[in-house]
Parts: structure tokens; sequence; C-alpha cells
């Protein structure tokens, strides 16, 4: 397809496991960001990528979470040791320019 | 810290019935000012875009307006129709930024019944 896509669409993990989340650009967006949305929070940013690099990764919560992108394209975000209250909606969006493109999102959840 | 404040949270109203939801936000150095739309299990939609510098924009039934003096942006909606429900984000860029580091309001979440 031509948007934005996430992988997986949900997954459901266990207290201190570590959990992996996808997301595939539209091709020829040089910018991606991840965002998550939770109950009570709303929609906070998290990382920012330009190419391969993370000029600002000033909303990851901590170092349990990091990120990486590479070819300039497919981005994968990591949790580690993962906790409760970090279950929500993992968003990843990106764009050409000043308009975002948002993927359906990842909804984590963890027992 | 900027903070965006959207009201009503929720709000409920028959078809055809044109429409106003309310964005504030506290710092006024802002880029540009966003409307998305978010349907249930799906991501964000971007419906308007308004830079600092505009007082509008427009695309069919929508209408988006700024005023940086006082903080706010409405998104008028036209004759609502049923396929209008959908919760609603408003989202500003800070100024000086040059990329999508957005903060977002909680949104409002709109039905409309037939």
């Amino acid at each position: 397809g031509a948007g934005v896509s996430q992988s997986p669409s949900n997954k459901v993990t266990e207290k201190g496991k570590d959990v992996e989340l996808r997301c595939d650009p539209i091709s020829g967006h040089t910018a991606l960001y991840w965002y998550r949305q939770s109950l009570g929070q709303g929609l906070e940013f998290l990382i920012y990528f330009q190419g391969n690099s993370a000029p600002d990764k000033s909303g990851l919560p901590s170092d349990r979470f990091s990120a990486e992108r590479t070819g300039g394209s497919v981005s994968t975000l990591t949790i580690q040791r993962t906790q409760q209250e970090d279950s929500a909606v993992y968003l990843c969006a990106s764009s050409r320019n000043e308009k975002l493109f948002f993927g359906s999102g990842t909804q984590l959840s963890v027992l | 810290k900027q903070e965006v404040t959207q009201i009503p949270a929720a709000l409920s109203v028959p078809e055809g019935e044109n429409l106003v939801l309310n964005c504030s936000f506290t710092d006024s150095a802002i880029y540009n000012l966003q409307w998305f739309r978010q349907d249930p299990g799906k991501g964000l939609t971007s419906l308007l875009l308004i830079q600092s510098s505009q007082r509008e924009q427009t695309s069919g039934r929508l209408n988006a307006s700024l005023d940086k003096s006082s903080g706010r942006s409405t998104l008028y909606i036209a004759a609502s129709q049923p396929g209008d429900s959908a919760t609603y984000l408003c989202a500003s860029l800070p100024g000086g930024t040059s990329y999508g580091k957005l903060t977002f309001g909680q949104g409002t979440i709109l039905t409309v019944h037939p």
C-alpha cells in the first residue's frame, strides 16, 4: 500500500518481556516519528528521525525505550522489560514536509 | 511548555447541524496549527493545516480558523453527517521547529446521529 504500515497491529505481552514494534514509512519520506497515545495522557511525541539519525529523542520516557532506523526506511521501536504503564497505542508517522501521515498504530497491552 | 486544550471533550449532534470544535494553546509562538481526525482503531488523518501567518483554511465542509493572539483555533463543520463521527484532535507545532514535533490536545469525540 501507499500509506504508513505498522506491525503488529496488536501485541499482548507479559510484564518484564521485551517487545519490538515496526514501522514502514511512505516511500521517499525522510522524516519519521514515533508517538504514543495512552488514556489520560493523550498523544505524546517520542522520537524523530531524519534519515537514519535521531536528532530528537527527548520524548522517550526511560532508557528502556530505544529506536533505530535503517536504510532511511524501516524503523523499530524497542521496549525492554515492559511495564504495565507501557500499555498504549504506539503510532508511527512519516513526512516529506510539514504534513504528517500516520499509521494505524500498534496496540500494546502489558499484562 | 505548550499546553493544548480542546473543548468540549465530547459532542453529540443530529445530522445536518453546523458545529464548532474549540482548541486553545498556551504559547502563541507556534509555527502552525493542525487539525486531525481519528477513527476508532485507526491512525490520524490530517484535515487542515494553518500556518502561523494565516487566519483560516477551508476544505469542503470544514473550515479552521486561527487567532494566535488569543491562543485559539476553531474547527467549523457545516451540515454534519453521520460519517463525520470520529475524534478530532488539534495539534500545534512550535515556532522555530523544522520538524513535526507536535503537541496534541486531548481531542473532541464527535457523534453525529441520523
